[in-house]
């Protein structure tokens, strides 16, 4: 069965400085990986996609995440944290085999302060 | 309009009413989804549709009854809710799945439902 685990609930960062959101997955089958982002009262963006192609995926707005299977993660990154990136991400796994499944984390609330 | 459209963005409305909510995307897609999304809990599939048939139907109870007559409109009928029904409910849409590959979603902005 797949699973996914979002590490933190609550991130601070200051403007200026990376962000790392840490997410953790579990997957019988070779996994699709995603990771959104919601903004206060809008719907779910894709951010970027891992689909067993290259490990490291490059995103919208300057987000990249590393796929590592040995550690089975898959975490964001940003290299310099603006304050437009103030909101809710979420990692999502889905079973790569044509499933309409997918399994979503509880979310990371980014803060970034001025 | 482009990308995945809700109506209405807000709903209140009684335990002993019934409603609607309507989803349309224009990308193209030929599945769809009901998500509903709560305080404090993961995002929970409620439904999905490709190609007009319900592929998936999570236990949802019989009050939430949704309608795909294309594959661009869905619609969640709802009747007799609880208190405990009120969140937000998202709709989605993706590239119909085939075997090895798996497609992003695509979602709308949510109508937040609150049942009083």
């Amino acid at each position: 069965a797949q699973s996914v685990t979002q590490l933190d609930s609550h991130v601070s960062v200051s403007e200026g400085t990376p962000v790392l959101l840490r997410c953790n997955y579990s997957s019988s089958y070779s996994p699709s990986l995603f990771w959104y982002v919601q903004h206060p009262n809008k719907g779910l963006q894709l951010l970027l996609k891992y689909t067993s192609a290259a490990t490291l995926v490059k995103g919208i707005n300057g987000f990249e995440a590393e796929f590592k299977k040995s550690e089975t993660s898959f975490h964001l990154t940003k290299p310099s944290a603006h304050m437009s990136d103030a909101a809710e991400y979420f990692c999502v796994v889905s079973r790569d085999s044509g499933t309409y499944k997918y399994i979503f984390g509880t979310g990371t609330r980014l803060k970034v302060l001025a | 309009e482009t990308g995945v459209t809700q109506t209405p963005r807000h709903l209140v409305m009684g335990m002993t009413n019934k409603k609607s909510l309507k989803c349309e995307q224009h990308l193209g897609h030929n599945a769809m989804y009901w998500y509903k999304q709560s305080a404090k809990k993961p995002l929970e599939l409620m439904f999905v549709y490709s190609l007009e048939e319900r592929v998936e139907n999570n236990s949802v109870p019989s009050r939430f009854s949704p309608e795909c007559p294309n594959s661009s409109h869905l619609f969640l009928h709802l009747h007799t809710l609880q208190p405990e029904d009120s969140a937000l409910y998202l709709c989605a849409s993706s590239q119909k799945h085939s075997r090895g590959e798996t497609y992003e979603q695509y979602f709308g902005p949510g109508t937040r439902l609150t049942v009083t």
